[in-house]
């Protein structure tokens, strides 16, 4: 079954602690891309990647990073979360940038 | 970044009513206008994906169509059912980003 795939998919963690919300895609598609969505603001974009090893940040980067090694995976880091990255995480890919976009089942984080 | 803006911000109709949202979104420069249907506690799922001026889609009871030279899209909804309740998505691409850009949606409920 074409999917992306999130985990975990809920997470409780306090300010400064290290965490990795893992994204994998297994439609073969070169485009990925991190969403946080807040209430009253949609979906707002923190990175994408065009391919392997090709990042860029989107319009809330400050406070992640992502990597790109292989094709079908694209994991956003927190190095140190703080309480207003409290939010729902969607991961999403498509075949190309333009492309339509389908979403992970998303994260739910709370930061304490 | 671009501006994306979707009206109403929500909208309350009777089962049976046709109804239709806007999307706005700058017309410099356009590449593609996508539209997403998402449900509470799932993922969003793409409707439609446009990119010519004058386009016009349709999937059942759902269409929606595009203006690029006055930066516009509305989605049309015939006759509404219950299942149709759903908070409704746009995002736009210009030809210059390769992120697209989501308006905060329009939050739709079906009375039966």
């Amino acid at each position: 079954e074409a999917q992306v795939t999130q985990n975990p998919r809920y997470l409780i963690t306090v300010t400064g602690k290290k965490l990795t919300v893992t994204c994998s895609q297994n439609m073969n598609h070169e485009y990925m891309s991190w969403y946080r969505q807040d209430p009253g603001l949609g979906l707002r974009q923190i990175y994408y990647s065009m391919n392997v090893e090709v990042t860029d940040k989107g319009d809330v980067p400050e406070g992640y990073k992502v990597s790109r090694k292989e094709k079908r995976n694209f994991p956003l880091i927190l190095e140190s979360p703080s309480p207003n990255q409290t939010s729902l995480y969607f991961c999403a890919s498509s075949p190309t940038v333009a492309g339509e976009q389908f979403f992970g089942p998303g994260t739910r984080l709370t930061v304490l | 970044i671009l501006n994306v803006e979707q009206s109403p911000q929500s909208l309350h109709v009777q089962e049976g009513d046709s109804t239709n949202f806007t999307c706005s979104f700058p017309s410099s420069n356009f590449y593609a206008l996508h539209w997403y249907r998402w449900e509470t506690a799932k993922s969003p799922e793409a409707l439609f994906v446009m990119t010519l001026n004058g386009d016009e889609k349709k999937k059942g009871r759902i269409s929606a169509t595009l203006n690029t030279k006055e930066g516009y899209s509305y989605l049309y909804i015939k006759g509404s059912q219950p299942e149709d309740s759903a908070t409704y998505l746009c995002a736009s691409l210009s030809g210059s980003a390769r992120q697209l850009t989501f308006g905060s949606g329009t939050q739709l409920t079906v009375l039966p």
